[in-house]
């Protein structure tokens, strides 16, 4: 099993629809969680880090659930500007020499927004 | 507030050469750096990471080394380029706090041919 899975899409919406990605993790010893949003041939940029007790910033909404080890974000009125591939981050596992954890990615999830 | 800056941005290489990829960082200190590479429509691979000058772990076995001479400074090399390590390289650094994002430059795309 991955450390982190998510659908690869592409999940194609219509603007200004709600649509909803999920991402689960194998390592229930995980402590941080992030959303990062990665626009074709770009880099990644972090979008928000994911609190226990869900957080929100404008249109978007990202959540944890611990005991099923998921998370989620969810954008709400989609824009043509929202098109991109979206990456689960989790600190999975630790580092070999320093005990610290690595964050570790997700493959993404691509949104296509469509006027 | 801090930048992070990464060169080229693109390469284009023969194989059998070497390389060397430059990241620097601005306006924090004694950040963890990160390399990372991406392989087209794949995930991120954690190449190597450095808590300190000098200090440099590899998560992997490849072709690849780093090197962190000063504290703001980290450089990705190789003696001799393989085909296979053509992909997207990722510079990142975070704080020292166990639960810190990363914050990545805008990546080097490297071709070996």
């Amino acid at each position: 099993r991955k450390e982190v899975e998510q659908d690869p899409g592409p999940f194609n919406v219509p603007e200004g629809a709600t649509v909803a990605f999920n991402c689960t993790y194998s390592n229930s010893a995980s402590q941080s969680f992030f959303w990062y949003r990665q626009d074709c041939r770009k880099e990644p940029k972090l979008l928000m880090s994911v609190y226990s007790s869900g957080n929100e910033d404008g249109r978007f909404t990202a959540q944890l659930n611990r005991a099923s080890q998921y998370i989620s974000l969810l954008i709400r009125d989609s824009k043509l500007s929202d098109s991109a591939t979206y990456l689960c981050v989790v600190n999975a596992y630790p580092l070999r020499d320093t005990g610290r954890r690595a964050l570790t990615f997700g493959s993404g999830t691509r949104l296509q927004v469509q006027p | 507030s801090q930048t992070i800056h990464q060169w080229p941005a693109t390469l284009v290489q023969p194989v059998g050469s070497p390389l060397s990829l430059e990241c620097t960082v601005e306006g924090t200190s004694n950040p963890n750096l990160y390399w990372y590479r991406q392989a087209a429509g794949r995930g991120l691979q954690l190449l190597f990471y450095s808590v300190g000058i000098g200090q440099i772990s590899s998560e992997v076995p490849q072709n690849l080394s780093a090197s962190r001479p000063q504290d703001r400074q980290f450089i990705l090399s190789s003696k001799k380029l393989l085909l296979s390590d053509s992909g997207f390289y990722l510079c990142a650094w975070s704080d020292r706090g166990q639960n810190s994002p990363l914050h990545f430059g805008n990546g080097t795309r490297l071709t070996v041919t």
